[in-house]
């Protein structure tokens, strides 16, 4: 069983939908959690960061965390076909371990204008 | 300010030969990271420098080599390439924290 498990879409939505992108994962440890989205033939750039549970939103996107359930999330608001990309989700047990990342899969997701 | 950049952005190699890439940032960051990323995997980390000279491995070291000669590069060879070692390889730079990670365009490799 993999550490983290993310749901590898391809996910379809409408422009100005609502996006729940999801993650679960098996290692308690993990106290970080990164929303990472990556553009065709793009590296990775972060999007969200949080620690421990709860919710934290910047603009359009909200990250959740339910460290109970070991279960995370990625909402997105009024999609945009810019939104259209690859979400990775990645986790540590530390802040100061860049190393000790565990990346998702990743979910396509496209946004259809 | 370019950022993290990867040399060459695609090859193909054929089982047996060997080849570097090459990673070169200009933010001044300590650490850099060797990740592949394969269909279904995510990102796997292969090798990491926390600073000049230095070089660590990371979970799927096997076949690969790094040097860290210079802060600002970070090289990965391949002494012997196989046909599993076809991936998307990324480099990265950052301080070291988990909240600053920038990653390169990536190196599309194929190993025949």
């Amino acid at each position: 069983q993999k550490e983290v498990e993310q749901d590898p879409g391809p996910l379809s939505v409408p422009e100005g939908a609502i996006v729940s992108l999801n993650c679960t994962y098996s290692n308690s440890a993990f106290q970080y959690f990164m929303w990472y989205r990556q553009y065709s033939r793009k590296g990775p750039e972060l999007l969200m960061y949080t620690y421990s549970s709860g919710n934290k939103e910047d603009g359009r996107f909200t990250a959740q965390v339910d460290k109970s359930s070991k279960y995370i999330s990625l909402f997105i608001r009024d999609s945009q076909p810019s939104d259209s990309a690859t979400y990775l989700c990645a986790m540590s047990p530390f802040s100061s371990s860049a190393s000790k990342i565990i990346f998702g899969s990743g979910t396509r997701l496209s946004i259809r204008p | 300010n370019a950022g993290v950049t990867q040399t060459p952005k695609f090859r193909v190699l054929k089982t047996g030969q060997s080849m570097t890439l090459l990673c070169a940032q200009d933010m001044n960051h300590e650490y850099m990271y060797w990740y592949r990323q394969d269909p279904g995997m995510g990102l796997r980390l292969i090798h990491y420098s926390v600073g000049e000279g230095t070089t660590a491995k990371g979970e799927v070291p096997d076949g690969y080599n790094v040097s860290r000669l210079k802060k600002q590069n970070f090289l990965l060879g391949l002494e012997s390439a196989a046909p599993s070692q076809t991936s998307v390889y990324f480099c990265a730079a950052g301080t070291g924290d988990t909240d600053t990670q920038y990653f390169g365009p990536g190196t599309r490799l194929t190993v025949l």
